[in-house]
């Protein structure tokens, strides 16, 4: 089964502070993986994409990491700040012939703090 | 500003009655999706569609949810009766698919749906 699972599941940080989200997934065929960002009552916006071929991909202070072999990708943000708390998603696509399918993890949770 | 727009934002509607959300996709846009997020469910894909026709609709309860696009700058998805079960955040996304190429969504703000 297609699943997309993201940790932890909650964060709160200090301002200031790096952080790490991880994103593990079993979708196949993979297509691409997107990062994107939540605020409270608010649609997603996307943050970084990543094909099968790139490694990493940066967005002003996100950085994004895809292991496609060990199925895992990663979403660091570096200096935090207030504005970052929010919702943060993993979702992967996968295309079989023209069908298209995206896999949503859960989401992480964060909050960055004084 | 190009933006999705979502109507109404809020809605609160007892058990049974239909429901309507509204979506206006991006001018020029030609994919738009349906989504449902809830806590526990998170993000759902219920439906999307290409140039105005239903692509995939196999996330939406085809019993009591239907999506229609009468135009290009309308996308509509209906529920009726509505339960509480319901109860959810529904999003709207358009894109623009050209070819094998398909750029991002860009969501609407969402309805907050609640059945009671």
């Amino acid at each position: 089964k297609n699943q997309v699972e993201q940790s932890p599941q909650s964060l709160i940080i200090l301002e200031g502070k790096n952080c790490t989200l991880q994103c593990n997934y079993t979708v196949s065929p993979f297509s691409n993986l997107r990062w994107y960002k939540q605020d409270t009552g608010r649609g997603p916006v996307s943050l970084t994409i990543m094909t099968f071929s790139e490694n990493t991909k940066s967005n002003g202070r996100y950085t994004a990491t895809l292991d496609a072999d060990t199925k895992q990708s990663s979403l660091h943000i570096t200096a935090s700040q207030l504005s970052d708390s929010a919702s943060y998603i993993c979702v992967v696509r996968s295309i079989t012939g023209t069908a298209s399918k995206l896999t949503f993890g859960t989401g992480t949770r964060l909050q960055v703090t004084l | 500003d190009a933006r999705v727009t979502q109507t109404p934002r809020h809605k609160v509607t007892e058990m049974g009655q239909e429901v309507t959300m509204r979506c206006q996709p991006i001018l020029g846009h030609n994919t738009v999706f349906w989504y449902r997020q809830t806590m526990m469910q998170g993000l759902e894909l219920l439906a999307y569609f290409r140039n105005r026709a239903p692509l995939d609709d196999s996330g939406m309860p085809k019993d009591r949810f239907s999506a229609e696009m009468p135009d290009a700058t309308l996308a509509t998805l209906k529920i009726q009766p509505s339960e509480p079960r319901d109860s959810a955040v529904y999003f709207c996304a358009s894109g623009l698919t050209t070819g094998t190429i398909r750029s991002e969504a860009f969501f609407g703000q969402g309805t907050r749906l609640t059945v009671v």
